[in-house]
């Protein structure tokens, strides 16, 4: 079945360093790629997503694109701040739509940022 | 954004009696949630999927008579674990699914319930 893995953490950077965390999927079909945030104490939220090869998501600095040949959607930031600190987890939706579009997770990377 | 709550956000019970946790979609009709529990240090595993006027889909696994699970109107679903025990301690966390405008769905998650079974 469809399945994301994601690179384990935690990872720890100083401000101002660049960041990557990994993301491969297995999926038939085209699936849709998601990046989600959960700050502590709080649910999740969406990041930025890709709904097909090439795209690339982005928001607050945050970058990822939809690599089908690599079946990967690596999270990058130019330049973290402490405020950044959370755990991230990386998604996919139903190759097909998932006729109920559940999302797969990956285990999250916990991500500390220290000034 | 869409808003959705639960609640309660913390909950200490004893073993053996039922818990009910809520999840509401605060501005916009869900007709699909799902539950999911996130064990320490690991991902998010989808429990059920939860369909307004209908049953709920169980995924592989999950016990149906202990996970109680009732989506009673287009904002509320309900998970009501029954005579828990110390090992369904976990977070449980609840999504709705929302319909884009544009076509495909969107879920919004809540903020998850903290269970604790003495």
């Amino acid at each position: 079945g469809d399945s994301v893995t994601q690179m384990e953490g935690p990872v720890t950077l100083s401000e101002e360093a660049f960041l990557t965390i990994n993301c491969t999927y297995t999926a038939t079909g085209y699936p849709s790629l998601f990046w989600y945030v959960q700050y502590p104490g709080e649910g999740l939220q969406l990041l930025l997503k890709a709904t097909k090869a090439d795209d690339k998501g982005s928001n607050k600095g945050f970058e990822a694109t939809y690599r089908k040949e690599t079946t990967s959607f690596h999270l990058e930031k130019g330049s973290v701040q402490v405020s950044d600190s959370a755990v991230y987890f990386c998604a996919l939706s139903g190759s097909y739509g998932g006729s109920q579009g559940n999302l797969i997770f990956g285990k999250g990377t916990k991500l500390s940022v220290k000034p | 954004g869409a808003v959705v709550s639960q609640h309660p956000s913390r909950v200490i019970c004893k073993s053996g009696t039922s818990v009910k946790i809520e999840c509401r979609s605060l501005d916009f009709q869900a007709t699909t949630m799902f539950w999911y529990r996130q064990f320490p240090k690991q991902s998010l595993m989808l429990m059920a999927t939860s369909n307004e006027g209908s049953k709920a889909t169980y995924e592989q696994g999950v016990e149906k008579d202990k996970f109680l699970i009732n989506h009673a109107s287009l904002t509320l679903s309900t998970l009501t674990v029954t005579s828990a025990h110390p090992e369904d301690s976990s977070f449980y966390i609840c999504s709705a699914r929302r319909i884009r405008l544009a076509g495909g769905y969107e879920q919004y998650f809540g903020p998850g319930t903290r269970l604790t079974v003495t």
